[in-house]
């Protein structure tokens, strides 16, 4: 039962253009979101979540808009960087789950130059 | 502060064997959950341990065990392997609690089933 959809597996974008990944889920109960990055060998580092009570948070050039309506989440890049060439991973979690995270299947970014 | 740490990095093993695999939280942290990502699909939670006790399990087969130390480190066990246990296994480590945690994640170990 995969209760978090990452519907596109790459994104190809060019250096100083906007990156947008997508993400959908199904269960309402969700209290927080959650956006991972991944290199190549080494684990997922946190990049920018957002509470359900919320529908934009902002950190820099990330930005999390949340449609509750929809059951959908955007990440937003802008600039991207050839630095931000990675796999991110949405997430979900509740406020019960003591961190517990429900994964997204992740989207493989690509920037070039 | 260090953070997480995971070993052995690779791991080749033949079906029906077992394995284990370990993990060092990040200092401070008494939680720790362990998450298997397979080729193309995001990490799934395989459980969660706090203070030395299962404190949460996914829809993981029993042969998937675990183990927390009063250190904080952990294993994981796999009995009987097979041939879709290959895949990477990762640790995450928070300091526990309900509300927004985050968790920090190690390397992982990646595991061939041969």
């Amino acid at each position: 039962d995969q209760q978090v959809k990452q519907n596109s597996p790459s994104l190809s974008v060019q250096e100083g253009r906007i990156s947008i990944l997508n993400c959908d889920y199904t269960n309402s109960m969700f209290d927080y979101f959650l956006w991972y990055k991944k290199y190549p060998a080494e684990g997922p580092t946190f990049l920018i979540s957002i509470s359900s009570i919320k529908d934009k948070n902002e950190d820099g050039r990330f930005t999390v808009f949340l449609n509750k309506s929809a059951k959908h989440l955007s990440l937003h890049i802008v600039p991207s960087q050839p630095g931000d060439s990675a796999v991110y991973f949405c997430a979900a979690m509740t406020t019960d789950s003591w961190g517990k995270l429900q994964f997204g299947a992740g989207t493989q970014v690509v920037v070039t130059p | 502060e260090t953070g997480v740490t995971q070993s052995p990095t690779h791991l080749i093993k033949t079906r029906g064997q077992q394995v284990t695999l370990r993990c060092s939280s990040q200092s401070g942290h008494n939680t720790v959950s362990w998450y298997q990502q397979a080729l193309g699909q995001g990490p799934q939670f395989i459980f969660q341990y706090y203070r030395e006790e299962e404190n949460g399990r996914g829809n993981f087969p029993p042969r998937f065990s675990g183990l927390q130390f009063p250190n904080y480190s952990s294993e994981l066990n796999v009995n009987a392997l097979e041939l879709d246990d290959s895949a990477l296994y990762l640790c995450a480590s928070n300091s526990g609690g309900a509300g927004f945690n985050e968790q920090f994640f190690g390397p992982g170990t990646r595991l061939t089933v041969l």
